[in-house]
């Protein structure tokens, strides 16, 4: 148990929908990053916070937000949903900003996202 | 841009044999680290190890250890004695800090490991 937290493990949904995903980082840890992983494109990285704050950006399509809240979860807003966007969403969570070195990201199991 | 090429998409081993899986990054910046992640066929990432580019030593996590040739910029994975809890992907990741360290991982494209009895 990596002690990331996401929800909910699988959604189902249909084109043009839009849909919440929801990440509780490990106890202490300020980092949030979401990844997409797919067939087509592997494990993408898309956004970072970092207690509270955008930190980094990755391929995040302009469909996609995300914010991190005072109590440091996360949520992933994925709108006008497409096909192509079934995926596999991971939540991954580190102590620092990125700056301390050997820090690694621990992931949570992913929530699957199937479009209809 | 940063990339991680990871030339092996499956391997077949043998129980109680070494097994080692291949990673080469390229990168033109001089702080970096290298992180090798499992994905067994539930789904979750399980970091394994790190190395960091100015680490003199290679890296080890019990059975895990890592073959960093920085010159060549490969990092391989070393799984010693292995075991069939060891099937599953494998993912070489790698991170940059020259530009102060605020970024994602970039991964490769994994390598499909099979433990046979």
């Amino acid at each position: 148990d990596s002690g990331v937290t996401q929800t909910p493990k699988h959604l189902i949904t249909a084109t043009g929908q839009r849909v919440t995903l929801r990440c509780s980082p490990r106890s202490g840890d300020l980092s949030v990053y979401w990844y997409q992983q797919s067939l087509d494109q592997g494990l993408q990285f898309l956004i970072q916070y970092y207690n509270g704050e955008e930190r980094a950006k990755g391929n995040i399509l302009e469909r996609f937000s995300a914010q991190q809240f005072p109590d440091l979860h996360s949520e992933l807003n994925l709108s006008s949903l497409e096909l192509g966007d079934s995926a596999l969403y991971f939540c991954a969570s580190s102590v620092g900003g990125g700056l301390e070195g050997n820090q690694p990201q621990h992931f949570g199991d992913g929530t699957r996202l199937s479009i209809l | 841009a940063q990339k991680i090429t990871q030339t092996q998409p499956g391997m077949f081993v043998q129980e109680k044999e070494a097994v080692t899986l291949d990673c080469t990054y390229d990168t033109s910046d001089q702080s970096y680290g290298l992180f090798w992640y499992k994905q067994p066929s539930s789904g979750e990432m399980i970091f394994l190890i790190y190395q960091g580019s100015y680490d003199e030593q290679n890296a080890t996590e019990g059975r895990y250890s890592l073959n960093f040739q920085k010159a060549r910029k490969s990092a391989n994975l070393v799984i010693s004695a292995s075991q069939l809890g060891d099937s599953a992907m494998y993912f070489c990741a790698m991170r940059d800090y020259s530009g102060g360290g605020a970024d994602g991982l970039t991964f490769g494209k994994g390598t499909h490991l099979i433990i046979q009895p």
